[in-house]
């Protein structure tokens, strides 16, 4: 079945400064790959996502970017501010249609 | 936010007694999840419904039960509850499946002794 990998495990950065977080997936049949943030205290929500037949997708300061051939995806967050501190989550589409989801990634915003 | 609610928020109990956290929408969306959270798993499929008394297995759904009676109500019951079923349990809900967007509840923390 469809295994994710996600790295770091924490990220400390400097506001203002760019976050890269990484995951792979095991998969190739996986078409489907939403990122979620989850901020103390509450559930996660869907920032952004993109389908195979996509290689870059961006929505203001953030991006994500697919590379089905290396089977990795990555969440791109650029001039990060305070309220970017939360936890990341990135998820791969199984052939049952259920999302598998990464370990997550705790972003740090250091002022 | 999508009307998603869990009750209990918090519950505290004891090994081999028998637990059910509710799950309450009122989106009219077809599929419900039941999702556990722990430290460097991040979240772990447990059961999910697409549709009233329709339901299926997740990755973790040994000593798991569930029962969807109605649309917007979806139970998760820990028959008798083990150490290693203490958790945060996250609802969420989505239109359709796959590549559809799933909304989460608040959560519900349990903690078994």
């Amino acid at each position: 079945g469809e295994n994710v990998e996600q790295h770091p495990s924490t990220l400390s950065v400097q506001e203002g400064d760019s976050a890269v977080i990484k995951c792979t997936y095991s998969d190739s049949a996986s078409n489907y790959f939403p990122w979620y943030k989850q901020e103390l205290g509450k559930g996660p929500q869907l920032i952004i996502d993109i389908r195979s037949n996509v290689g870059e997708k961006k929505d203001q300061r953030i991006a994500v970017t697919l590379n089905k051939t290396a089977k990795h995806f990555s969440l791109h967050i650029t001039e990060t501010q305070p309220e970017d501190s939360a936890v990341y989550f990135c998820a791969a589409k199984d052939s049952n249609y259920q999302l598998i989801w990464g370990a997550g990634t705790k972003l740090i915003i250091k002022p | 936010d999508a009307g998603i609610t869990q009750s209990p928020r918090h519950k505290v109990t004891e090994t081999g007694t028998p637990v059910t956290l509710r799950c309450h929408q009122t989106e009219n969306h077809r599929y419900m999840y039941w999702y556990r959270q722990d430290p460097g798993h991040g979240l772990r499929l447990i059961h999910y419904s697409y549709g009233v008394k329709d339901t299926d297995k997740g990755e973790v759904s040994d000593g798991y039960s569930v029962s969807r009676s109605k649309t917007e109500d979806f139970l998760l019951t820990l028959e008798s509850a083990t150490s290693s079923q203490t958790s945060v349990y996250f609802c969420a809900i989505s239109e359709t499946s796959g590549t559809d967007t799933q909304y989460f509840g608040p959560g519900t923390r349990l903690t078994v002794l």
